[in-house]
């Protein structure tokens, strides 16, 4: 297809596991992002891949958040030993340049975590 | 400590009347401003943008107002219709060189269009 691309759409799992996230940008762009979006909330920025690196990972919450992007297209959100609290929607986001250089975000639909 | 707030967390407004929609920054570094949309299920998409070097940007039945020296942005659509009814979302992005590289969004607001 031609938009953001992300799996699974929803996911339940028991406190304590671990899951992975996956995002699928459109064809060409560089910069990736994942947003959480908590229930009555705003998506609130977790990280920003420019290519392969990881150009800025201040808003991820705790070291048991991680993401990577190995050949600069597909990105994983990986999260361990998870807590209810990380119950929410996780939009990934990708676009030509970086939100600092005007260019505007494409989302994806989201997966919806829930932790039990 | 909220950056963008969106102080009407709902907003109800009569289909081919004007929706006026409110946003509230703190972050003086801010420079670029997006309106995204997001409907039940979906992922936000982007609707109108801003630089901080203009005061007004006009798209169609949507215009976008920047008021810097006040620190507030406002989306007016009109006239309104029914498939405007959704969560609009304010968002605001720095220069790089100033905090994270990431769009800071607020709360949102749900715009319901009554027929």
């Amino acid at each position: 297809g031609a938009g953001v691309s992300q799996t699974p759409s929803n996911k339940v799992t028991e406190k304590g596991k671990y899951v992975e996230l996956r995002c699928d940008p459109i064809s060409g762009h560089t910069a990736l992002y994942w947003y959480r979006q908590s229930l009555g909330q705003g998506p609130e920025f977790l990280i920003y891949f420019q290519g392969t690196g990881a150009a800025d990972d201040s808003g991820l919450p705790n070291d048991r958040f991680f993401a990577v992007r190995p050949e600069g297209s597909v990105s994983t959100l990986k999260i361990q030993r998870t807590e209810r609290g990380d119950s929410a929607v996780y939009l990934c986001a990708s676009s030509l340049t970086s939100a600092a250089n005007t260019g505007e975000l494409f989302f994806g639909e989201g997966s919806r975590l829930t932790v039990l | 400590d909220q950056q963008v707030k969106q102080n009407s967390p709902s907003l109800s407004v009569q289909e081919g009347r004007i929706s006026i929609l409110n946003c509230d920054y703190t972050n003086s570094m801010f420079d670029y401003f997006l309106w995204y949309k997001k409907y039940p299920a979906e992922g936000p998409t982007f609707l109108i943008s801003i630089s901080s070097i203009k005061d007004k940007n006009e798209d169609g039945r949507f215009t976008v107002f920047l008021n810097k020296s006040a620190k507030h942005l406002s989306l007016h659509i009109v006239p309104s219709q029914p498939g405007d009814s959704a969560v609009y979302f304010c968002a605001a992005s720095a220069n790089s060189g100033g905090g994270a590289d990431g769009l800071t969004f607020g709360k949102g607001t749900h715009l319901i269009i009554q027929p």
